[in-house]
């Protein structure tokens, strides 16, 4: 079945550490690939996107995710967290070639930083 | 520079109650989406559009209506209100079907059914 999957419910992280959230799809055709950001009480704020090209993608805040065709997956890093990073975070994707068609989301990462 | 913006950012419904959750956008957007986010369950798709006039149904579409006279106004109405339906709601829009652009998300409505 096509799928978005997040692995992980819960990472904390120490600040100042690297951070690497997973993202797995199950697409026939690479779908574009997305990664979205939540803070407590808010909406959804893109980081990033893929849809062709170069398999590492900058973002904001210094986020970054790199696309791997053969593991069909599209992690999320950053090198040194901030406590500020501490949110919830969404892999999303839109099946390409397909119509009516809208972003389909995993069920999310949250993201907690200690001191 | 709104955005989408959605009203009322807080409700509370007595079951079988209705009502209209708005949603509004000023950047010209032809596709506009609905999503509920229920805890753990990342979002899911309700009702999406892609113009005015035309409307279609997502993941979740049972409990709800919409429509779309305007480019700007994607209202979600709830007809007989259900504790199922207690959820955060979250509208947003794009240029293209791809979202090449990404999605522009309002900021919710937290609803609450009781």
């Amino acid at each position: 079945a096509q799928s978005v999957t997040q692995p992980d419910i819960h990472i904390t992280v120490s600040e100042g550490a690297s951070l690497e959230l997973r993202c797995n799809y199950s697409y026939g055709a690479t779908p574009y690939l997305f990664w979205y950001v939540q803070s407590p009480g808010q909406g959804l704020q893109l980081l990033l996107k893929y849809f062709s090209g170069d398999t590492l993608v900058q973002g904001i805040k210094g986020f970054e995710a790199e696309f791997k065709r053969s593991q069909s997956s599209f992690n999320l890093r950053k090198p040194s967290v901030h406590w500020s990073d501490a949110a919830e975070y969404f892999c999303a994707v839109v099946p390409v070639n397909q119509a009516g068609t809208a972003l389909i989301f995993g069920k999310g990462t949250t993201l907690s930083v200690s001191s | 520079n709104a955005g989408v913006t959605q009203t009322p950012k807080f409700r509370i419904l007595k079951i079988g109650q209705s009502m209209t959750l708005q949603c509004t956008q000023d950047m010209n957007h032809n596709y506009m989406y609905w999503y509920r986010q229920d805890p753990g369950m990342g979002l899911k798709l309700i009702y999406y559009s892609v113009g005015a006039g035309i409307t279609d149904k997502g993941e979740v579409p049972n409990g709800y209506n919409v429509s779309r006279s305007t480019t700007e106004d994607f209202p979600l109405r709830l007809e007989l209100a259900a504790p199922s339906q207690t959820s955060v709601y979250f509208c947003a829009s794009s240029y293209g079907p791809t979202a090449m652009g990404g999605y522009t998300f309002g900021s919710g409505t937290r609803l609450t059914v009781v």
